[in-house]
């Protein structure tokens, strides 16, 4: 079976910090898709981004970045410089192939808290 | 292009009470999906619809739970009657296909609390 594992329930930084949220998975499949979602305020879920299994190159979107290691079955986010803005519940997720399952399967979300 | 939308936003009410739940999915996307979270746990999956069709409802906890989608465009979920552990937030996505890699886009959720 499925599961992710976002150890860190809350992290609290300052701003203009670095912080990096982890995310560990567990699955059977060779091909699966990773995915980050941020949770502000205002509630909704908002797509950070995407990656599937046979792509284990890092990927860098401005301050944030990932890194993604089947070795360690892990699929860490990594903020710099960190802003007020960036405070959120961010959560990991992960579907599996056909045969598996498609519907994806959350972590409990890691609630980020950056103070001015 | 708008973004998934649920309705209402809060709704407080007692056990015993009835509840219904709106969700407009991105206009197109055949596929929406009712999500789950109690405090601090994880979102779990509730059903899945394909156009009017229940795809998976494995994840419905049980019968005082209904969910339709008639003319496969909005969906509504009924809580009847509701209990206290039926707290928590009720997420909505949608995404244009059902493919494992697909992205599902999810909208604000319902915040429902039950006394």
């Amino acid at each position: 079976a499925q599961k992710v594992t976002q150890a860190q329930t809350e992290i609290s930084v300052v701003e203009k910090e670095d912080v990096t949220l982890d995310c560990v998975y567990e699955t059977r499949d060779t091909t699966y898709y990773l995915f980050w979602y941020k949770q502000p305020p205002s509630g909704e879920l908002v797509f950070l981004i995407r990656r599937n299994s046979f792509d284990e190159q890092n990927e860098i979107s401005g301050r944030y970045s990932w890194n993604f290691q089947k070795s360690t079955s892990s699929f860490n986010f990594t903020i710099t410089a960190s802003q007020v803005v960036d405070s959120a519940v961010y959560f990991c997720a992960l579907s599996e192939a056909p045969g598996g399952s498609y519907i994806p399967t959350f972590g409990r979300g890691t609630s980020l808290i950056v103070h001015p | 292009e708008a973004g998934v939308t649920q309705f209402p936003s809060h709704s407080v009410i007692e056990k015993g009470q009835t509840v219904t739940l709106r969700c407009d999915p991105i206009s197109g996307h055949d596929n929406l999906y009712w999500y789950r979270r109690v405090m601090g746990k994880e979102i779990k999956f509730l059903l899945h619809f394909v156009k009017e069709s229940k795809q998976d409802e494995s994840g419905m906890p049980n019968n005082r739970f209904l969910a339709e989608r008639t003319g496969g465009t909005y969906s509504t979920l009924k809580v009847q009657p509701a209990e206290l552990e039926d707290s928590g937030v009720y997420f909505c996505a949608s995404s244009q296909d059902m493919y494992f890699q697909e992205t599902q886009y999810f909208g604000p959720g319902t915040r429902l609390l039950v006394l």
